[in-house]
C-alpha cells in the first residue's frame, strides 16, 4: 500500500527556473513531512521539513507548500541550479517524525544550462 | 563524526549464496533503520530498531531476510539464500530520539547484485 504518492517521476528544468515536485498522502495521522535530497552514490539527506500547523516553510531557495485539506504538499526550488540536479523524495511520518518515515517514489530532477 | 558506515559498498554474489550487509550507526543514535531502494519500488523500510530491539519488521519481504542488532554500534542484514530479485541498494540510517527535525542520517548504501 503506497501511502505517499509523488509526481512527476522525472523533471527537466532550465537553469534559473522553478522546479516543482508534488506529493499526496492518504493517512491523516501523518504530522511530519520532510523532503530528502539524494545524489548518485550517496544516501538521502534531509533537505527541509514541515509540520501541518503551517502552510509554508522556506529555507533559502527551497520552499515547502502544505495543503492539509487536500492532503498534498509540494517542494518548490527557486532559481534552480545545475547543482540541484538530484533525486528528491518526499516522506511522511507520525508523532512529529518520531515514528518511521514512509517515502514517496522519488523524482529525478535535472537542471539544464 | 564519521556518519553512518556501511560495508561492503558493493557486493556481487551468485544466486543461492548467503549475503551479509553491515552497518555502524552514529554513536548516540538509538534508532536504526534498514531501507531497500529499487527503481520500481523506491525506498522501502525493511525493519527498524530502537535501543537494539526490533520494533517493526513488517517490511521484511520474506523469511530469507533477517536482521540483528547485537549492540548499539552494529547491525547486520542477512539474506539467505539470495535471489536475483534481491538486487538493490540497501541503506542503513540512524536517528536520535527527539531529534526528528534533524532527520535520518543515511549511510552511502550497499549495492547488491545477485546473478
Amino acid at each position: 500500500q503506497q501511502q505517499v504518492k509523488q509526481s512527476p517521476q522525472s523533471l527537466i528544468v532550465q537553469k534559473g527556473g522553478i522546479s516543482i515536485i508534488n506529493c499526496a498522502y492518504e493517512n491523516t495521522a501523518f504530522d511530519y513531512f520532510p523532503w530528502y535530497q539524494q545524489f548518485p552514490g550517496k544516501g538521502p539527506a534531509l533537505l527541509i521539513a514541515i509540520r501541518p500547523d503551517v502552510s509554508e516553510k522556506k529555507e533559502g531557495r527551497f520552499t515547502i507548500s502544505f495543503n492539509k485539506s487536500a492532503k498534498q504538499f509540494s517542494l518548490h526550488i527557486m532559481d534552480s541550479q545545475p547543482g540541484d540536479s538530484a533525486t528528491y523524495f518526499c516522506a511522511a511520518s507520525m508523532a512529529f517524525g518520531n515514528e518511521k518515515l514512509t517515502f514517496g517514489t522519488g523524482t529525478r530532477l535535472t537542471i539544464i544550462p | 563524526d564519521a556518519g553512518v558506515i556501511q560495508s561492503p559498498r558493493h557486493e556481487v554474489t551468485e544466486m543461492g549464496q548467503e549475503v551479509t550487509l553491515r552497518c555502524k550507526p552514529i554513536s548516540g543514535h538509538d534508532y536504526l533503520f534498514w531501507y531497500r531502494q529499487t527503481m520500481m519500488r523506491g525506498l522501502e523500510l525493511l525493519i527498524y530498531f530502537n535501543n537494539n530491539v526490533p520494533i517493526d519488521d513488517s517490511g521484511m519481504p520474506e523469511d530469507r531476510f533477517s536482521a540483528k542488532m547485537p549492540n548499539a554500534s552494529f547491525s547486520t542484514l542477512k539474506i539467505q539464500p539470495s535471489e536475483p530479485r534481491d538486487s538493490a541498494v540497501y541503506f542503513c540510517a540512524s536517528r536520535q530520539k527527539g531529534t526528528a527535525n534533524y532527520g535520518y542520517t543515511f549511510g552511502s548504501g550497499t549495492r547488491l547484485t545477485v546473478v
